[in-house]
């Protein structure tokens, strides 16, 4: 089955700064990866997701990079913001398979004013 | 329109014991799927259900199982409780059939076996 893993586990940044995530997925079939946040003693929540045939999705100050062929995806959130702070998810799936979502294990991002 | 809502929000058993959750999806989604969340191993897939069917399941032990109703309420359950087992259990429905089939999370069920 799929397995996604998630680095860092850890990343401090000073407001202002950029803060990347990367993630590598086994299952050459999963074709939809998205990336969710989960602040402190809440749900988690979809912020940005792409599909297996697009390279690269912007929003705003976020964006998702793709590189199928490395199976390899990457967040990366610019003037990060304190309110940025947060544990970040990302996940993949083969939607043909269904909706159920194989998540890495979590970056917990800290911005520092 | 009311999000995803699970019961109970909170529990405490004891090792042994056995528990059930519940969870309403939004009105219209057809497809549930199942977390637990740990600290430091994430949301790790439980199980998914569409149309009152298990459509895909994770690696857990048989103790963990679930079951969807016609409206498309589900439920998990977890036998013989073990210390483990203590996580937030989160449920997340979508609408089945899309390509990108966001999942919607619940606010959880946060389960401690003592």
């Amino acid at each position: 089955g799929e397995n996604v893993e998630q680095h860092p586990s850890t990343l401090s940044v000073q407001e202002g700064d950029s803060a990347v995530i990367k993630c590598t997925y086994s299952d050459s079939a999963s074709n939809y990866f998205p990336w969710y946040k989960q602040e402190l003693g809440k749900r988690p929540q979809l912020i940005i997701d792409i599909r297996s045939n697009v390279g690269e999705k912007k929003d705003q100050r976020i964006a998702v990079t793709l590189n199928k062929t490395a199976k390899h995806f990457s967040l990366h959130i610019t003037e990060t913001q304190p309110e940025d702070s947060a544990v970040y998810f990302c996940a993949a799936r083969n939607y043909q398979a269904g909706t159920a979502l194989i998540f890495g294990k979590g970056t917990t991002l800290s911005v520092s004013s | 329109k009311a999000g995803v809502t699970q019961t109970p929000r909170y529990l405490i058993k004891t090792r042994g014991q056995q528990v059930t959750l519940s969870c309403s999806p939004i009105s219209g989604h057809r497809s549930v799927s199942w977390y637990q969340q740990t600290p430091g191993q994430g949301l790790q897939f439980l199980f998914e259900y569409f149309s009152e069917t298990q459509r895909n399941k994770g690696n857990f032990p048989g103790r963990f199982s679930g079951r969807q109703f016609s409206n498309s309420r589900s439920e998990m359950n977890v036998s013989t409780l073990e210390l483990g087992d203590s996580a937030l259990y989160l449920c997340a429905s979508s609408l089945a059939g899309t390509r990108t089939g966001e999942l919607f999370f619940g606010e959880g069920s946060r389960l401690t076996v003592l």
